[in-house]
């Protein structure tokens, strides 16, 4: 198995713009994770899939973050306007129910 | 609001040794605890993990021990090595959340040769 695959690695943008960071499970995963990992914070859990259903959006820090899970193979986590602050490596993880979560290499977002 | 705490951002130790993170939780309904270790440009990859039934769980040269009294829990690696060098998370659940974790900040380890 691939594993979690996470597009991009890297990605540059100016403030204001929008982007849209992508992830693709690993087969058979029922859940899925989006995270944030800053110095300050450690990883963040954002918002979190079952079954392509959003379960718990709670650590989504404001309206101008948005994830969606169209399938079972593809999510994406959107910032529109992105800020600086938005900075950080962002994660995407998957399990099989209870198991443990395997993630992606991230993406680092830098702002500017 | 901080649930899981790792208060030592860095640790080293020398090769051969005995390398111990130590990670307090303050979430009384946590019942399973992880530990995932991560190298730089990586994602974190799933180390070991304890169950709140258990009081220790051992893998090779990994041990995890957990003491619910003090909310607090620890992993122990040894002998160290150089491939351990790597920041590693504690992780936290609650099985009325399902499969979300909490991590804590994470702890540099850095084992010299």
């Amino acid at each position: 198995d691939a594993g979690v695959i996470q597009s991009p690695r890297h990605e540059v943008t100016e403030m204001g713009q929008e982007v849209t960071l992508r992830c693709k499970p690993i087969s058979g995963h029922d859940y899925l994770f989006w995270y944030r990992q800053t110095m300050m914070r450690g990883l963040e859990l954002l918002i979190y899939f079952n079954n392509n259903v959003p379960i718990d959006d709670s650590g989504m820090p404001e309206d101008r973050f948005s994830a969606k899970m169209p399938n079972a193979s593809f999510s994406t986590l959107k910032i529109q306007p992105s800020e600086p602050r938005d900075s950080a490596v962002y994660f995407c993880a998957s399990s099989r129910g209870q198991f443990e979560a395997f993630f992606g290499q991230g993406t680092r977002l830098t702002v500017v | 609001d901080q649930q899981v705490k790792q208060n030592s951002p860095s640790l080293s130790v020398q090769e051969g040794r005995i390398s111990i993170l130590n990670c307090d939780y303050t979430n009384s309904m946590f019942d399973y605890f992880l530990w995932y270790k991560k190298y730089p440009a990586e994602g974190p990859t799933f180390l070991i993990s304890i169950s709140s039934i258990k009081d220790k769980n051992e893998d090779g040269r990994f041990t995890v021990f957990l003491n619910k009294s003090a909310k607090h829990l620890s992993l122990h690696i040894v002998p160290s090595q150089p491939g351990d060098s790597a920041v590693y998370f504690c992780a936290a659940r609650n099985t009325g959340t399902a499969s979300k974790l909490t991590f804590g900040t994470g702890t540099r380890l850095q084992v010299t040769l």
